[in-house]
């Protein structure tokens, strides 16, 4: 199975800071990597797909990038409700592995 | 609306069986592929099963290979997560998940909002 690790485990930063997430896969998946944000008690919610491709509706502060086994999850002007956990996703081969996530605090 | 909801949930003893469903509405449901997706209270997310839009692809996490079956029933527009022997580390909630596309290679847009299984004796 293909593992995939995130750095930080948790952040805390302030409104209007640039924050970085790091995922790295233990083989080379392309750019078949997602980033899905998740509140608590509530369900994830699919910010980034294919490393870079912004889901609709998703804001512009955040962006993705990377190919191979090295990404980076993006947010330019952290706002409030940007307080969660953000986890990246490899969908280049099953079983489709997560990250064990990211917290990030404001 | 697009909306995925989950059903099927509750306390099971280990060993004991539980299956669980996902109900669509608001699109096309076999235009896409399905999923299952587990989390136990404060930990990850883990991936468990996946389906194609006929059904006639599924894939497995390892750690319910030969004990889970996904399938679902296109004319019900619905999703079902067989699941037998269960342990207690099964005990999570369960989210059913769209993929994106027809392709299962761009992550999953539309969730549920899960269904508790819980195994304990």
């Amino acid at each position: 199975d293909i593992q995939m690790t995130q750095s930080p485990s948790s952040l805390s930063a302030s409104v209007g800071d640039r924050v970085t997430i790091t995922c790295r896969a233990s083989l080379s998946i392309s750019t078949y990597l997602n980033w899905y944000q998740q509140k608590p008690g509530k369900a994830p919610k699919l910010l980034l797909y294919a490393a870079s491709s912004l889901q609709s509706g998703v804001p512009s502060r955040f962006s993705g990038s990377g190919s191979g086994t090295d990404f980076t999850l993006t947010i330019t002007s952290l706002q409030p409700e940007d307080s969660a956990t953000y986890y990246c996703q490899q969908s280049f081969t099953a079983p489709r592995t997560f990250g064990q996530g990211t917290k990030v605090e404001i | 609306e697009v909306q995925l909801v989950e059903s099927g949930g509750g306390v099971v003893r280990p060993g004991g069986s539980l299956r669980l469903s996902c109900a669509a509405s608001g699109f096309t449901f076999d235009d896409y592929g399905m999923n299952w997706v587990r989390q136990v209270p404060g930990k990850g997310l883990e991936w468990v099963s996946g389906i194609n839009w006929n059904g006639g692809g599924s894939d497995y996490a390892d750690s319910v290979k030969g004990r889970f079956t996904i399938s679902r029933d296109n004319a019900k527009n619905s999703l079902y997560l067989q699941m037998n022997s269960l342990r207690a580390e099964d005990t999570a909630l369960y989210h059913c998940a769209r993929d994106r596309s027809t392709s299962s290679y761009f992550g999953m847009d539309v969730w549920g909002q899960g269904t508790t299984v819980t195994v304990s004796s």
